[in-house]
């Protein structure tokens, strides 16, 4: 079975550019996690969908950043314009109502850089 | 304060070693409890959910102390494999889950 897919999986880009990263859920998970990793800061929870509805978006940093999730199967986040300090590891993660709870399957993350 | 807190480490221990890692937390309402691995450059995995009698899993158990709010990590007989970094995590409400920033061990020949 096909796990959490992320797109890309490094992006290298200059400050001022819009960065778009994209993640595609296990099939039937109904929720939707986006977190961002950094060495300072570990693993922080940016914005959470259940039934594609985003239900708390509270670490998202500022309006530089925002998340969609038009449908079941697939989510982006966006940063415009993107900054220096938005360099991190970015993780997407699902998780079903049918499997353990606090078990979340997460994707291989997204690399990026911003010059 | 943090709402989950653990040593950074790193824990050096050689293998065949038993080694001990604990997580605070601050919010007394938390109802469940986990500890995720996360390989160099890698994704965290869930490795076990940590109940309130305590759980086992081969060599790893995993315990909750309420009165003090923290949960422990155990390994026994330490294998070159489990060198990782070990995320505790807790619910934040709904299906949101708080980590700590990890606690990374290395298992030395």
């Amino acid at each position: 079975d096909a796990g959490v897919i992320q797109s890309p999986r490094h992006e290298v880009t200059e400050m001022g550019q819009e960065v778009t990263l994209r993640c595609k859920p296990i099939s039937g998970h109904n929720s939707l996690f986006w977190y961002r990793q950094t060495m300072m800061r570990g693993l922080e929870l940016l914005i959470y969908f259940n039934n594609n509805v985003p239900i708390d978006d509270s670490g998202m940093p500022e309006d530089r950043f925002s998340a969609k999730m038009p449908n079941a199967s697939f989510s982006t986040l966006k940063i415009q314009p993107s900054e220096p300090r938005d360099s991190a590891v970015y993780f997407c993660a699902s998780s079903g109502s049918g499997g353990p709870q606090g078990e979340q399957f997460f994707g291989p993350g997204t690399r990026l850089t911003v010059l | 304060r943090k709402e989950v807190e653990q040593d950074p480490g790193p824990f050096n221990v050689p293998e065949g070693a038993t080694v001990a890692f604990n997580c605070t937390y601050s919010n007394s309402a938390s109802q469940s409890f986990f500890w995720y691995r996360q390989d160099c450059r890698k994704e965290p995995k869930l490795l076990m959910s940590v109940y309130s009698s305590g759980n086992e899993d081969g060599r790893f158990t995993a315990q909750l102390n309420r009165a003090s709010q923290y949960i422990s990590l155990l390994i026994r007989d330490s294998k070159l494999s489990d060198s990782a970094t070990y995320l505790c995590a807790t619910t934040g409400g709904y299906n949101k889950l708080i980590f700590g920033a990890g606690t990374r061990l290395a298992v030395h020949p």
